[in-house]
């Protein structure tokens, strides 16, 4: 089974900073890679789909990129609508597996 | 609007069984997979098994396969998931979610269960 890490596992930042949030898959996953968006109590919504594909009705503040086994998702321009926590997933083999997501909260 | 509906929350006992359902709807049900994504309280997120809404093929994870059965009742366009033998380890909030691709695109609002003698 292919193993997704993330880092960092959290972060504190404000309105208005660049974050960036590394992806790493335990072999090529090619560009199956996507990014979910998930705040508490709700459930998540993609974000990013093939590494880089933003999804319609995602600002463009956000972006994906990476190929291989490693990948990024930044976020300039942080709103405060993005605090949450992002979480990858590989979908190259079964089973699809996530990462242990990454926390944005408020410096 | 493509959404997907999941049944309310269970309250079991440990070795009970849950059988949880998913009715998509804005979409033709038989184009696509559905998923299901179970998440422990605090925890990340964890895939449970896949169902074809086309064939009823099926893939389960293995720390579940041998407990957890997927189904579909195409004459009423749901999914379920049903899940015997109940352990503490087993509560959660259970998604329902459609494959498009490798990507789980549209999420149902989630089915909270709890394990609890």
């Amino acid at each position: 089974d292919i193993q997704m890490t993330q880092s960092p596992s959290s972060l504190s930042a404000s309105v208005g900073d660049r974050v960036t949030i590394t992806c790493r898959a335990s072999q090529d996953i090619i560009n199956y890679l996507n990014w979910y968006q998930q705040k508490p109590g709700k459930a998540p919504e993609l974000l990013i789909s093939a590494a880089s594909s933003l999804q319609s009705g995602v600002p463009s503040r956000f972006s994906g990129s990476g190929s291989g086994t490693d990948f990024t998702l930044t976020i300039t321009d942080l709103q405060p609508q993005d605090f949450a926590t992002y979480y990858c997933q590989q979908g190259y083999s079964s089973p699809q597996s996530f990462g242990p997501g990454t926390k944005v909260d408020v410096k | 609007q493509v959404q997907l509906v999941q049944s309310g929350a269970e309250v079991k006992k440990p070795g009970a069984s849950i059988r949880v359902s998913c009715k998509p709807s804005g979409y033709i049900f038989t184009n696509f997979g559905i998923s299901w994504v179970r998440q422990a309280p605090g925890q990340g997120l964890e895939w449970v098994g896949w169902i074809s809404g086309y064939s009823g093929n099926t893939k389960y994870a293995v720390n579940v396969q041998g407990r957890v059965t997927l189904t579909t009742d195409t004459s009423t366009n749901t999914a379920y998931m049903e899940l015997r033998n109940l352990r503490s380890d087993d509560s959660g909030v259970y998604y329902c979610t459609r494959l498009r691709g490798d990507a789980f695109d549209i999420w149902g609002q989630g089915t909270l269960v709890t394990v609890s003698s």
